[in-house]
Formats: C-alpha cells, structure tokens, sequence
C-alpha cells in the first residue's frame, strides 16, 4: 500500500528554466509535509516542509504548494540550476495515534538540470 | 559540529548470518529513528528509540531489532539475512518534541547479502 506516491521516476529540465516535482497521497490522516533532496552516498537532506493548514510554503527558489482536496503536493524550483540535480524525495507524517513523527516517503524523483 | 555517523558504510554478509549496524547522533540529538532503502525506493521506516525505547515501529519482522544507549547512539541488528534486506540503512537523529523537520540523515550503511 503506497500511500504516498511519485509518479515520474525522472525530470530533465534546462538550467534557468522551472522543475515541477509532483507527489500524491492518499491518507488523509496526513498532516505535515517534506521534500528531501539526496545526493549519492550521501543521506537524504531536508529542504522544505508544509503544514496541511497553509497550500504554500516558499524558501528562496523553492515553493511547495499543497492541495487538500486532491491530495497533492508538488515542488516548484524557480530558476533550477545544475547543483539542483539530485534525487527529490516527498515525505509525510500523520496525527494518527502513537505516531511519533515517522516519515512516509514516496519512491523519488530524479531530476537532471542540464547546463 | 559532527552531523549523524554510521558505521560501517559498506557491508557484505551471507544469507543466514547476522548484522550489527551503528550510528551516531548529532551532537544535541536524543532521538533515532532508522530507515530502510531499497534501490530504486524511498526510505521505509523500520523504528524509533528514545530514552533507550522503542516508541514507534513500521512493519518489519522481529528479525530486526534495536537498541539506544545512554549516550543516544544506536545500533540497528538484523537476524537471519535474507537477499531482501540488501538495501541502504538510513540513521535519522532528531531532539525530542522537534517533529519531522527537525531530522538529521546520516551516509547510510549499504548491506548487500549474498
């Protein structure tokens, strides 16, 4: 049961330009929401988050926007640069009882920002 | 100011045998929570220890255990490898009461069992 999903395994995008990472989910019980970015043989790095009481969280060139209703986050990236090129990773966590902030993570994206 | 450490970063092991995995915090840290990274997968939540306690597990056999030590080091044992558990082995530190945000990933431990 995937309860939080990335659907494209890969995104190239040309340095300068816009990177839409997307995610979906499917428990509602889900309140709190996480982009990690992951280097190889390195651990995943947190980048931004979002509470389900907001629908936008921005950080420099990174936004997040969350819509409830259909259950999707996506990561914006505005201008992407080729440092960027990593593998995105969305996380989420729920209220549910006894839930000490475990992570669901979806599958990731990689993307590549050719110069 | 050291982030989390984990030990060792790579691991070969035969079907069967059994595996001890380490990790340290970072400094100001008391909570560790370990992930599990198939290729080609996001991390799976395997359990959390504070004060030297399971306090949440995902849906792993009891083959995988856990323990915290005093100083909030942790290890992470597996039983009985199976080909299955080849993956990437993820430490995440936080301090208490900091929820999902406040993690820290180690490197990682990559296992492949033979």
């Amino acid at each position: 049961d995937q309860q939080v999903k990335q659907n494209s395994p890969s995104l190239s995008v040309q340095e300068g330009r816009i990177s839409i990472l997307n995610c979906d989910y499917t428990n509602s019980m889900f309140d709190y929401f996480l982009w990690y970015k992951k280097y190889p043989a390195e651990g995943p790095t947190f980048l931004i988050s979002i509470s389900s009481i907001k629908d936008k969280n921005e950080d420099g060139r990174f936004t997040v926007f969350l819509n409830k209703s259909a259950k999707h986050l996506s990561l914006h990236i505005v201008p992407s640069q080729p440092g960027d090129s990593a593998v995105y990773f969305c996380a989420a966590s729920g209220r549910s009882s006894g839930n000490t902030g475990k992570l669901i993570f979806g599958q990731g994206t990689t993307l590549q920002v050719k110069p | 100011d050291a982030g989390v450490t984990q030990s060792p970063t790579h691991l070969i092991k035969t079907r069967g045998q059994q595996v001890t995995l380490r990790c340290s915090p970072k400094s100001g840290h008391d909570t560790v929570s370990w992930y599990q990274q198939a290729l080609g997968q996001g991390p799976q939540f395997i359990f959390q220890y504070y004060e030297e306690e399971e306090r949440q597990r995902g849906n792993f056999p009891d083959r995988f255990s856990g323990h915290q030590f005093p100083n909030y080091s942790s290890e992470l044992n597996v039983n009985a490898l199976l080909l299955g558990d080849s993956a990437l082995y993820l430490c995440a530190s936080s301090p208490q009461g900091v929820r999902n945000y406040g993690y820290t990933f180690g490197s990682g431990t990559r296992l492949t069992v033979v």
